[in-house]
């Protein structure tokens, strides 16, 4: 069964410091991984889409990477606004259909 | 605007009673998603479309009904209500077999009392 894990928890960052997110995935064969930022009531909004090991997005202060079995999400002198549920899915390649499969997400707080 | 809308964003009803969460897209994505989140679950799956008149179960599909007679329209009723349905319930949609990303609605809070 697809398995995604994502740590730590909760994050507490002081503005400026910068750190990174884990997401760890056991899948038959990945399709793609995908993060999602979530804000306290409301939809999760999407971010990025990786597909193969060694890819890379960018977005702001934002990057995410990916490997075989694991992807992280690197903030860069993150602010305040980018407190944030971060959420991490994984979408398997035999999958008949466009099933995503969510972690629990880590809980970022950036303090001024 | 453009987008996928969610209605009510707010409901209150008793066990027993039937309720139905509509969900509306404007973008005419083929596949609709029906999730719950809840505390320590994450997001999951109830049912999806992969298209008007086409459904299936997804996860955790029990005491959900489901129906898609519009490619726009995608909505969630719960026949007689329980406490343990008491979640978010979040819509979902995706265009293409080629995109995979999901776009998401703003979510209804549902209680059960």
């Amino acid at each position: 069964e697809d398995q995604v894990t994502q740590s730590p928890e909760a994050l507490r960052l002081q503005e400026g410091e910068s750190s990174s997110l884990n997401c760890s995935y056991t899948v038959s064969g990945l399709r793609g991984l995908f993060w999602y930022r979530q804000d306290p009531g409301k939809g999760p909004e999407f971010l990025f889409t990786l597909y193969s090991a060694g890819e890379e997005k960018e977005k702001e202060r934002l990057k995410a990477t990916l490997t075989k079995k694991e992807s992280f999400l690197h903030i860069t002198a993150p602010k305040p606004e980018d407190s944030a549920t971060y959420l991490c899915a994984v979408q398997e390649r035999l999958a008949g259909f466009q099933k995503l499969v969510f972690g629990t997400g880590t809980r970022l707080l950036v303090s001024p | 605007d453009a987008g996928i809308t969610q209605s009510p964003r707010y409901k209150i009803t008793e066990t027993g009673r039937q309720v139905t969460l509509m969900c509306h897209q404007t973008w005419s994505h083929s596949y609709m998603f029906w999730y719950r989140q809840d505390l320590g679950h994450g997001l999951r799956l109830i049912y999806y479309s992969a298209a008007a008149d086409i459904t299936d179960k997804g996860e955790v599909p029990d005491g959900y009904v489901v129906s898609r007679s519009k490619t726009e329209n995608f909505p969630l009723t719960l026949e007689s209500a329980t406490r343990s349905q008491t979640s978010v319930y979040f819509c979902a949609s995706s265009g293409q077999r080629g995109s995979y990303e999901q776009y998401f609605g703003p979510g209804t809070r549902l209680t059960v009392t």
